[in-house]
């Protein structure tokens, strides 16, 4: 199994200020996503970290708002920028372990925007 | 597109049996996936199963699946007041990605 840990865990933040949040795992995982989940919604999928280059983004998401870093393989920052009220959701790191391939969620970042 | 889809709540007495159930619309998942949420914790992985297996079970848990109607069931036998969390299922998307589509998600909630 992996050990998923997210800094912060919450945070209050003001409209228009931006949130780093990182992603930090206990062993060697091959891929790492970031999700969102609002409040009372499923899990939408953000993007896919790549290591050492740039994060691929679904639908709906994009770099400016959303930019993401994975500088080594266990290891990812996602930042919400020039928040407002609608990005209070909860953000969750995952990873796929190498060994089983089995995903696994971090506990996630409470983030409400006032 | 793809859609997968829960009911929000169920409700069940102490050591009675829990079924959530979940449908799919991508027939080409590989995967299909049970998680547990409670509350301010990320999600644990429960089970999976195999899209070509019809049934799967591990301890008190048992999955059903029908893979002709795209309907997938979680029975947790002799529910505990522990139980009581979000259960979501999961399908693995097309191509059998790590991409994974999520349900809604139901609130299970347990009475003593």
């Amino acid at each position: 199994s992996a050990v998923i840990s997210q800094k912060p865990s919450r945070d209050i933040c003001q409209r228009g200020t931006s949130l780093t949040i990182q992603c930090q795992v206990d062993s060697q995982v091959t891929m790492m996503f970031w999700y969102r989940q609002q409040p009372g919604q499923s899990l939408t999928l953000i993007a896919t970290a790549n290591q050492g280059s740039e994060a691929t983004y679904e639908s709906g998401f994009v770099i400016d708002k959303f930019p993401i870093s994975r500088p080594n393989l266990t290891f990812s920052t996602l930042t919400v920028s020039n928040m407002s009220p609608e990005d209070s959701s909860i953000y969750l790191c995952s990873v796929v372990a190498k060994l089983s391939y089995e995903q696994y969620f971090g506990p996630g970042t409470r983030l409400t925007v006032t | 597109g793809e859609d997968v889809e829960q009911s929000l709540f169920l409700s069940v007495r102490e050591g009675d049996s829990s079924v959530i159930n979940c449908t799919y619309t991508d027939s080409s998942s590989t995967y299909l996936y049970w998680y547990k949420q409670e509350p301010g914790a990320g999600l644990q992985l429960l089970t999976y199963i195999f899209s070509n297996m019809d049934m799967k079970q591990d301890q008190r848990l048992t999955v059903l699946l029908n893979k002709k109607d795209k309907h997938l069931s979680l029975r947790i036998a002799d529910t505990q007041t522990g139980d009581s969390a979000i259960y979501f299922c999961a399908e693995s998307g097309t191509s059998g990605t790590y991409k994974y589509i999520f349900g809604t998600g139901t609130r299970l909630k347990v009475l003593a």
